[in-house]
């Protein structure tokens, strides 16, 4: 069964503080993966990771994907409160037409001042 | 603003009414779908359309049911609901990269 896990599920920390979030999966047909943060309700996308090594890096915010070891990690440096978040990483599957993503149940981020 | 829009942003419905539920783009996204997300669970994917066409439906009850009339508008008629359907439900698009979503309806079936 196509799976996604993410760890820890919630993390509090202060404010400057760095953070790692996880995302490992074991998915049939692996196309790519994502990271998404979700505030309130709609999620926003962050990143797409489909090669192994490479870092995508947006501000304070970075993500590597590593396709051997089946993981990927979300890095936030110098956090502030407006990163309090739930984190969400999904795997897209090469599934046809249905490009189907499977879904971590998240990590809840709150960062303290 | 991801250019995906739903209405209602709340809705609260009893178990015997019908409701709809809107999702509208017009970012030129051939795909649609449906998720439903509830507390400590991941995102339920609900129903799949590429070029209007349902591809995929995820064992969901009849009581939801999907109606895409064309590749920028998707509806979720709702009738005779049960209190655990009560959940957040996000509508999503995509082209061939990322999924775009809007900001959902909070629905509670009361």
């Amino acid at each position: 069964e196509d799976k996604v896990v993410q760890s820890p599920l919630s993390l509090v920390v202060h404010e400057g503080d760095t953070v790692t979030l996880n995302c490992s999966y074991e998915v049939t047909n692996f196309r790519s993966l994502l990271w998404y943060k979700q505030e309130k309700k709609a999620p926003t996308f962050l990143f797409m990771l489909t090669s192994s090594g490479i870092e995508k890096k947006s501000g304070r915010l970075s993500s590597i994907l590593d396709k051997k070891e089946l993981f990927s990690i979300l890095n936030i440096t110098a956090t502030q409160t407006g990163d309090s978040a739930v984190y969400l990483c999904a795997s897209r599957l090469n599934a046809g037409n249905n490009r189907k993503l499977i879904w971590g149940l998240g990590t809840s981020l709150a960062v303290n001042p | 603003e991801t250019g995906v829009t739903q209405t209602p942003r709340h809705l609260v419905m009893g178990m015997t009414n019908k409701k709809s539920l809107k999702c509208e783009q017009h970012l030129g996204h051939n795909a649609m779908y449906w998720y439903k997300q509830s507390a400590k669970k991941p995102l339920e994917l609900m129903f799949v359309y590429n070029f209007k066409e349902q591809t995929e439906n995820n064992s969901v009850p009849s009581r939801f049911s999907p109606e895409c009339p064309n590749s920028s508008h998707l509806f979720l008629h709702l009738h005779t609901l049960q209190p655990e359907d009560s959940a957040l439900y996000l509508c999503a698009s995509s082209l061939d990269t990322e999924a775009f979503f809007g900001q959902g309806t909070r629905l509670t079936v009361v």
